[in-house]
């Protein structure tokens, strides 16, 4: 069963729109929030992270939010790009070891 | 700086084969992680390495053996393929800061 459940499995998102990736977990032992990006063919990429005793980061146009008390996170993409269309997974991490959402996959619409 | 290879990129094996993954790494990991990745199910862990010499099973390990041969190589071995093993296999290492760093994958079918 999966530690690490993830919505929606896909979403369209015309050009410019904002892209909202949800993932929710219940071990509260997690300590590292990563999300990764990946297209096809392509071994997935470190987009950002965040640690639970924060409760928003930011890099770009890409924003982790993090509800430590809902065990809920969230990806925001702001100004979508047609060059971010690609699968995005969740994760939390534990003991080094990382527990993955499902995926969401993302096509922005120009 | 290659990061994380994998070998081979594609394979293709008849039920009951065995064959071996190769991963390696330049980026001076401690420790390394197999993975497969199946449709709507993300990424699942197979086994891990905390160091060098050590291993330990993950999420899915069952019909897998590993090996870390020294810090910079990792490798996946199917003693006896089966269909349920068709799979892409991504080899991956850890950085400093808790984050990993995946290679490109290898696609493998079994008949």
């Amino acid at each position: 069963q999966q530690q690490v459940k993830q919505s929606p499995q896909s979403l369209i998102v015309q050009k410019g729109g904002i892209s909202i990736i949800n993932c929710a977990y219940e071990n509260t032992a997690f300590d590292y929030f990563p999300w990764y990006q990946q297209f096809p063919g392509k071994g997935p990429a470190l987009l950002i992270a965040i640690r639970p005793d924060v409760s928003e980061k930011k890099e770009g146009r890409f924003t982790i939010s993090f509800n430590k008390s809902a065990k809920q996170f969230s990806l925001h993409i702001m100004d979508s790009q047609p060059g971010d269309s690609a699968t995005y997974f969740c994760a939390a991490s534990l003991d080094y070891k990382l527990s993955f959402g499902a995926g969401t996959t993302v096509t922005v619409r120009a | 700086n290659a990061g994380v290879t994998q070998t081979p990129k594609f394979q293709v094996l008849k039920t009951g084969q065995s064959m071996t993954l190769q991963c390696a790494q330049d980026m001076n990991h401690n420790s390394m992680y197999w993975y497969r990745q199946d449709p709507g199910m993300g990424l699942r862990l197979i086994y891990y390495s905390a160091s060098e010499g050590t291993t330990d099973k993950g999420e899915v390990p069952n019909g897998y053996n590993v090996s870390r041969l020294n810090k910079r190589e990792f490798s996946l071995r199917l003693e006896s393929a089966a269909p349920s093993q068709t799979s892409v296999y991504f080899c991956a290492g850890q950085g400093s800061y808790n984050e990993q760093f995946f290679g490109p994958g290898t696609r493998l079918t079994v008949l």
